[in-house]
């Protein structure tokens, strides 16, 4: 079955780097991109790609079954929740059940 | 913004009436997608569509219909509401321009008594 794995919590202090991991068992996966959620409001892209990309303080790593973000001076803002999604066609985008980031003080 | 709307924002009905959820793009987009979103599970595909009235079915179909007549729009029905459709909905589009990703509406919180 084709499945994205996500740790459910992560906890960060602030100003510091912290990374999100995710792996999947997506056939045909050639697709990685990074969500962004805050409850109430529209999954935000943050950055995508077959390779290592950054847009601003988001940076993705990628492998052929995995990637990781990183965000960088990480902010009480920044609480909130990440999917990791793959895709492999044109419909087929497997999401990933969201890690929440705890950002301690 | 992409452009996406869902209406309503938000509806509580009870258990064997019909819904219907709206999404709504301006940009006349060809692909849009319904999406359920429950704790532990991520965001689930339900149906999407590749032009106005070609439809196919996602993960979790069943007990959902979808019809698009116009391209700036794409429903999602409920025939008969159960608990277990109470859920956020969310609406996607995934531009021509942009062949791989997706932009979310923000949501429709659905709660079937």
């Amino acid at each position: 079955k084709d499945q994205v794995f996500q740790p459910s919590t992560v906890a960060s202090s602030e100003g510091a780097v912290v990374e999100i991991f995710c792996n999947h068992s997506v056939s045909n996966a050639y697709n990685f991109f990074w969500y962004l959620h805050f409850p109430g409001c529209a999954p935000r892209l943050l950055v995508k790609g077959s390779k290592p990309s950054q847009q601003g303080r988001y940076n993705m790593t990628y492998e052929r079954f995995s990637s990781s973000l990183l965000i960088l001076q990480v902010r009480e803002a920044d609480a909130a929740v990440y999917y990791c999604v793959c895709t492999s066609g044109t419909y087929k985008y497997i999401f990933g059940t969201g890690t929440r980031l705890k950002v301690l003080a | 913004d992409a452009g996406i709307t869902q209406s309503p924002r938000h509806k509580v009905t009870e258990t064997g009436t019909p819904v219907t959820l709206r999404c709504h793009q301006t940009e006349n987009h060809r692909y849009m997608y319904w999406y359920r979103q429950d704790p532990g599970h991520g965001l689930r595909l339900i149906h999407y569509s590749y032009g106005v009235k070609d439809t196919d079915k996602g993960e979790v179909s069943d007990g959902y219909s979808v019809s698009r007549s116009k391209t700036e729009d794409f429903l999602l029905t409920l025939e008969s509401a159960t608990s277990s459709q109470t859920s956020v909905y969310f609406c996607a589009i995934r531009p021509d321009r942009d062949a791989d990703t997706q932009y979310f509406g923000p949501g429709t919180r659905l709660t079937v008594l």
